[in-house]
């Protein structure tokens, strides 16, 4: 299967700062999904993007999928403490294999 | 729905014991996936079925892991014999078609 690399592996910001993380695949993605694990959770489903050059938002969150569908990228701005969390891409090539998450801490 | 329902929540077992996690998907969906995640090594995908079909196992560590999907509801990952370097979360997630994933709750397993 394909495998998706995520950087960074952590971030920790200052509440208000913005914050981006960055998906790569070797393949081309059919689509990619981002999902948001909080602390002792599991993942859940944020959005998916599948159409080149692809944008979306949901209130301070934007998902970018790029021209050539091999890259992505998560950037939240102004974060909150409810931010917090693991954040990880998947390619979705029917098996769903993740990226190494970025986890992000807030101090507020 | 309940969601994807996965059981123990919490396993602790002494190295060399048969471990066995079950998972039951949500109803209509057909995609069924087992990960393991730990600190050093992520979210890795062990193994995923689709309409109860084993497609791709490749993520299993070796041959003490198995996993099972005798029908829709219903799948099992089974570790025998258990080692202390298994100890990780264990999730199962379903999926129908090419949309999200659902995971469940998973199982903390401690090897000791």
């Amino acid at each position: 299967g394909q495998q998706v690399m995520q950087i960074p592996q952590y971030q920790h910001v200052q509440e208000g700062e913005d914050f981006t993380t960055y998906c790569n695949s070797s393949t081309t993605l059919s689509n990619i999904q981002w999902y948001k694990q909080r602390p002792g959770g599991h993942p859940v489903f944020l959005i998916q993007l599948v159409k080149s050059g692809e944008v979306k938002k949901q209130k301070r969150l934007t998902f970018q999928f790029g021209e050539a569908k091999k890259n992505s990228s998560l950037h939240i701005t102004a974060t909150q403490t409810t931010d917090v969390g693991t954040y990880f891409c998947a390619g979705n090539n029917n098996d769903m294999r993740f990226g190494a998450g970025t986890r992000l801490t807030v101090k507020p | 729905d309940a969601g994807v329902i996965q059981s123990p929540r919490h396993e602790v077992t002494e190295m060399g014991q048969e471990v066995t996690l079950r998972c039951k998907p949500i109803s209509g969906h057909d995609y069924l996936f087992w990960y393991r995640q730990t600190m050093m090594r992520g979210l890795e995908l062990l193994i995923y079925f689709n309409n109860n079909v084993p497609i791709d196992d490749s993520g299993m560590p070796e041959d003490r892991f198995s996993a099972k999907m005798p029908n829709a509801s219903f799948s099992t990952l089974k570790i025998q014999p258990s080692e202390p370097r298994d100890s990780a979360v264990y999730f199962c997630a379903s999926r129908g078609g090419n949309t999200e994933a659902f995971f469940g709750q998973g199982t903390r397993l401690t090897v000791v």
